[in-house]
């Protein structure tokens, strides 16, 4: 019930693409959810985070749409560019009980020229 | 701000012997950190979470004995690997936060134990 189950695993668009990355959850206990996007051989970094009171949330080129009866989240880069190519996780977590992360199986994006 | 440094960047060492990893938050006082191993192609699993002037949580299937966490100051965590084997060969990633807000990720430590 603690998992996160991302998808797909790996995705290549074409430059100026829009790919989208999908995460579901079982704990409906979960009210924080993160994307970061990691580059090899370097540390995550915070993309952008939902509450599960809100559907939508864009900060720039990056979108999280939440469907809290669905149990699911999903990531899309609008106008992907090749700097944008690196692994993306998603994760949750329970601020109620400490905020631990847990997080899904990590997407690798290529973005081709 | 929020910035989450790690030492070293790398470290090779012979089997058997022990390796320290220093995790700083360098401008903000971290009440909590998190300790995080990475395989190749694979996602951050967390191995444990510490608590300022606490003895660290250890996730299941964790030894504590063979992976020392110090939480000492509010900027400062070490973990130490001990008696390090192949198999421990990682990259470990810290991250800390400040009460419950964001964690902050360090840029991780590469061990290769020869």
């Amino acid at each position: 019930q603690q998992q996160v189950k991302q998808s797909p695993q790996s995705l290549i668009v074409q430059k100026g693409g829009i790919p989208i990355i999908n995460c579901a959850y079982e704990n409906t206990a979960f009210d924080y959810f993160p994307w970061y996007q990691q580059f090899p051989g370097k540390g995550p970094a915070l993309l952008i985070a939902i509450r599960p009171d809100v559907s939508e949330k864009k900060e720039g080129r990056f979108t999280i749409s939440f469907n809290k009866s669905a149990k699911q989240f999903s990531l899309h880069i609008m106008d992907s560019q090749p700097g944008d190519s690196a692994t993306y996780f998603c994760a949750a977590a329970n601020y109620n009980q400490g905020g631990k992360l847990i997080f899904g199986q990590g997407t690798e994006l290529s973005v081709k020229p | 701000g929020a910035v989450v440094s790690q030492h070293p960047s790398w470290v090779i060492c012979k089997s058997g012997t022990s390796v320290k990893i220093e995790c700083r938050s360098l401008d903000f006082q971290a009440t909590t950190m998190f300790w995080y191993r990475q395989f190749p192609k694979q996602s951050l699993m967390l191995m444990a979470t510490s608590n300022e002037g606490s003895k660290a949580t250890y996730e299941q299937g964790v030894e504590k004995d063979k992976f020392l966490i110090n939480h000492a100051s509010l900027t400062l965590s070490t973990l130490t690997v001990t008696s390090a084997h192949p198999e421990d060969s990682s990259f470990y990633i810290c991250s800390a936060r400040s009460g419950l807000r964001e964690q902050y990720f360090g840029p991780g430590t590469r061990l290769t134990v020869t």
